[in-house]
Parts: C-alpha cells; sequence; structure tokens
C-alpha cells in the first residue's frame, strides 16, 4: 500500500493558462474524490468517480474545471483558462468499495496563480 | 443542508489531555471522521465512528457522539508535540456519495 499519490506537490502558473493534476489513488480502491482546501478553511467536495464514471459533481465545479478517470485507476483534474480565484490545494482521496469505507488521502496539489 | 462547525485554536500543555469539539446538523448523518493535517500535507485518518454508536477508543483517541445533540468531540490523552496540528471533523451521509463534509478545522498547539 503505496498510499495515495498526487503530481505536482506545486504549481505556479499565470493567469490564463491551463494546468492539469493527477491523482494515483490505492490501488485496490475503486471510488476516487476530488476536493478543494483554500487557506483556513476545512476541504469542499468537488466530484468523484466509481470506477471510471463520473457520478457526482459540486457547484463548485464550473465548466472551466474537468475531471477524468479514464480507466478506473488514475484520474486527472483540468483547470482551464484559471483564475486568481482558484488558488488552492487541490486534495484526491480515495475509498474502497460503496457505503461509508474512510476515504485515504493524498499530499494535495498547491497551485499558485500569479 | 449539511453544515459542520469546530472552535478555531486550542492549546495545551504537553502531558495534558486535549478535547476538540464538533457540531453538525445533518441527522442523516451516518459516519463522522476525525482527520489530522499538518503543515503542508493532506489530511491523515485518524478515527471515525458509526451514528449508531456512543463511543469509540483507539489507542490514546476517544471519539464520544452525542447524537440528539448532534455533538462530537476528540479526546488526546497525554497529548504530545507531535500532536501540533488542525484536526478536521467531517461527516458522510449514505445517500451522497459517501462524499465529506468537513469542518473548518481546529488548530492544536502543543507547549512544553
Amino acid at each position: 500500500d503505496t498510499g495515495v499519490s498526487q503530481n505536482p506537490r506545486h504549481k505556479i502558473t499565470k493567469r490564463g493558462q491551463n494546468v492539469t493534476f493527477r491523482c494515483d489513488p490505492i490501488s485496490e480502491h475503486n471510488r476516487l474524490y476530488w476536493y478543494r482546501q483554500t487557506l483556513g478553511q476545512g476541504p469542499e467536495f468537488l466530484t468523484y468517480f466509481q470506477n471510471e464514471a463520473q457520478l457526482e459533481k459540486s457547484r463548485l465545479l464550473s465548466d472551466r474545471f474537468s475531471a477524468e478517470r479514464p480507466k478506473g485507476s488514475f484520474s486527472t483534474l483540468e483547470i482551464q483558462r484559471t483564475e486568481q480565484g482558484d488558488s488552492a490545494m487541490y486534495l484526491c482521496a480515495s475509498s474502497f468499495g460503496g457505503g461509508n469505507q474512510p476515504q485515504h488521502f493524498g499530499d494535495g496539489t498547491r497551485l499558485s496563480i500569479l | 443542508g449539511e453544515d459542520v462547525e469546530q472552535s478555531l485554536f486550542l492549546s495545551v500543555r504537553e502531558g495534558d489531555s486535549s478535547v476538540i469539539n464538533c457540531t453538525y446538523t445533518d441527522s442523516s448523518s451516518t459516519y463522522l471522521y476525525w482527520y489530522k493535517q499538518e503543515p503542508g500535507a493532506g489530511l491523515q485518518l485518524l478515527t471515525y465512528i458509526f451514528s449508531n454508536m456512543d463511543m469509540k477508543q483507539d489507542q490514546r483517541l476517544t471519539v464520544l457522539l452525542n447524537k440528539k445533540d448532534k455533538h462530537l468531540s476528540l479526546r488526546i490523552a497525554d497529548t504530545q508535540t507531535g500532536d501540533s496540528a488542525i484536526y478536521f471533523c467531517a461527516e458522510s451521509t449514505t445517500g451522497g456519495g459517501n462524499k465529506l463534509t468537513f469542518g473548518t478545522g481546529t488548530q492544536l498547539k502543543v507547549e512544553l
């Protein structure tokens, strides 16, 4: 069990650029979640996948955001035309099975928009 | 709607017990979780409790749940400097894909 892995750990970009983050979940976990955490706040849910199917998206996920999990393993989160307000920590979590199996988090990708 | 509240800050002396409190509003919550976050890191799962339980103990950690008052607490016995971190309470509901709703976090500072 190598844990949830996220890359890159930090991303600095100029406003208006596109960015993509990657998450590799724990290998046998079929559920994968994305959260966003701004300074001084708790994480907020963005979206989740069960296998390759994206089952729910938060209202926080504007149409500039897209997430994929093409083979039910790793996932990518892309932000197009980044804005200052996108600066945050993006956290990925995974869990096994349905129900309420606990989610295990990666160390996150910190995005800074210049 | 779902809302989770925590006090922002707690300071204790090394060796004392710490008690971090949390209140939630969603009566359909099924599981409640405690996560720990150190600076620049992700969230580490500490423990969780099913909503039909009153208490759960795991080594130095004790979770108490008062479902009537929608109040959850985390007690850390013999608090150490390595326990200094932000602690998040989170809830999930069965019908919500198990997505978590987090509180704003309680910063625990352990002083010598």
